[in-house]
């Protein structure tokens, strides 16, 4: 009963494709995000979303694409990945804005 | 054992002994705040949060206490295990959704 669940676990790709990365969650949360996690353990959100609605944008190169068909999902999609993608992408959720989060356990990205 | 900061330190405890890892949040306006484990190959766990109404609060064998003058959080776990080996990430929360992350710190049990 994985509450939030990313696909795939493990991502590697050469340069220049483009890759997707799924996050769904079952708990019912109106919010989630996208994080990456540098390989020092930094932890920086990408993006945020309330019931599908874009509210946090951070400065994220435009080559990264969220996307939230309904409430449960959200989906990352990047076009011409770079060397410096390579990171863990967590996806997490809330009941809303200043909640807690419930993380996924991370797509582990790596760029050849 | 005690840590300090945001430089990603590493702290070892031995076990049943209490752990203190500490956090110097950035911006004097946050008001709410949140503690997180993370183990090897997983996602961050929540472990307790604390609003700036109150400076301490307490948990299943965690405390989080809050000096909002200094700016500083710090994460108490008593009676550590070897379970609690993780890194801890403290959260600050300005407005919304926007949450910044300390860099962590790397808590070691020795059995």
């Amino acid at each position: 009963d994985t509450a939030v669940s990313q696909t795939p676990k493990y991502l590697v790709t050469q340069m220049g494709n483009d890759k997707s990365i799924k996050c769904e969650q079952n708990l019912g949360h109106d919010t989630m995000y996208w994080y990456k996690q540098d390989s020092k353990k930094f932890l920086k959100i990408m993006f945020s979303y309330n019931n599908k609605e874009l509210i946090i944008n951070e400065t994220v190169p435009n080559r990264f694409s969220p996307k939230s068909p309904d409430k449960a999902h959200l989906n990352l999609h990047i076009n011409s990945l770079e060397l410096g993608d390579s990171a863990v992408y967590f996806c997490a959720s809330s009941h809303g804005p200043r909640q807690p989060q419930h993380f996924g356990d991370g797509t582990r990205l790596s760029i050849l | 054992g005690e840590s300090v900061g945001l430089h990603l330190p590493t702290l070892s405890v031995q076990e049943g002994d209490n752990s203190i890892i500490n956090c110097a949040y950035s911006n004097s306006a946050s008001d709410y705040f949140i503690w997180y484990k993370q183990e090897s190959g997983k996602g961050p766990q929540f472990i307790i949060d604390i609003r700036s109404n109150m400076d301490k609060r307490q948990g299943q064998r965690v405390t989080v206490l809050l000096n909002k003058t200094v700016k500083h959080l710090s994460l108490q776990i008593a009676a550590t295990q070897p379970g609690d080996s993780a890194v801890y990430f403290c959260a600050e929360n300005l407005t919304g959704n926007q949450f910044y992350f300390g860099t962590g710190t790397s808590l070691t049990v020795i059995p």
